[in-house]
């Protein structure tokens, strides 16, 4: 099985800026989420996909932060006028189920840096 | 509201030796998981072990096993026999059965030292 992929795997941006990254999941994995970490701590969450259904934020998702999963396979993470405080590590994971029983699997990530 | 929280920011351990790291989490919920991911230097995170909360027996994984303590709200991970291989960040984690988020504690950075 492939695991979990994210692209790009680092991303050098200017404050202002619009970025997006990109996670596919395992494949058949109905689950998807997304999750910040920023250097030195535990991650944090950001949402959940089902599907295609996205059914939960956290407050953490400002507006400038948007998510999608169109077709319940790879999900999108958009960020708009990007911040310095926006610089983290963006994990994604994908599992197969409807319960917290089932394993999350993380991808690589991809390091955001805002200058 | 669920919080985890791990109280040590760095631990080391002699090769071949056993180490415990210490996790406390707070949720009125009983329907609840409880969760050790891995995450090596560089390298993405791996699961290393799961607590269903309702269970009152310990989970084990080969070298790794937790003490699970309810009422305390406790649950720490003890690796035997500690490897190279086992340095890494160690994430404690927990969930609702229902929902689809972790909430995780803020990690130890484990050392095994030859």
């Amino acid at each position: 099985d492939t695991g979990v992929s994210q692209d790009p795997r680092h991303k050098i941006t200017k404050r202002g800026q619009n970025v997006t990254f990109r996670c596919d999941p395992i494949s058949e994995h109905n689950r998807l989420y997304w999750y910040r970490q920023t250097l030195g701590q535990g991650p944090e969450f950001l949402t959940y996909f089902q599907n295609e259904a996205q059914l939960e934020k956290s407050r953490l998702l400002s507006d400038r932060f948007s998510a999608e999963r169109p077709k319940g396979s790879f999900s999108t993470l958009e960020i708009q006028r990007t911040e310095q405080g926006d610089s983290a590590m963006y994990l994604c994971a994908s599992s197969y189920g409807t319960s917290m029983a089932d394993t999350q699997y993380f991808g690589p990530g991809t390091r955001l840096t805002v200058l | 509201a669920q919080t985890v929280t791990q109280s040590q920011p760095e631990m080391s351990v002699q090769e071949a030796e056993t180490v415990t790291l210490s996790c406390t989490y707070d949720t009125s919920e009983s329907n609840y998981y409880l969760f050790w991911y891995k995450q090596p230097p560089s390298r993405q995170m791996i699961l290393v072990i799961r607590q269903e909360a309702y269970k009152q027996q310990n989970a084990t994984e080969n070298r790794f096993s937790v003490n699970f303590q309810k009422a305390a709200k406790s649950f720490s991970l003890k690796i035997s026999d500690s490897q190279l291989g086992d340095t890494a960040m160690y994430f404690c984690a927990g969930g609702y059965n229902q929902g689809g988020k972790l909430i995780f504690g803020q990690g130890t950075e484990l050392s095994v030292k030859p």
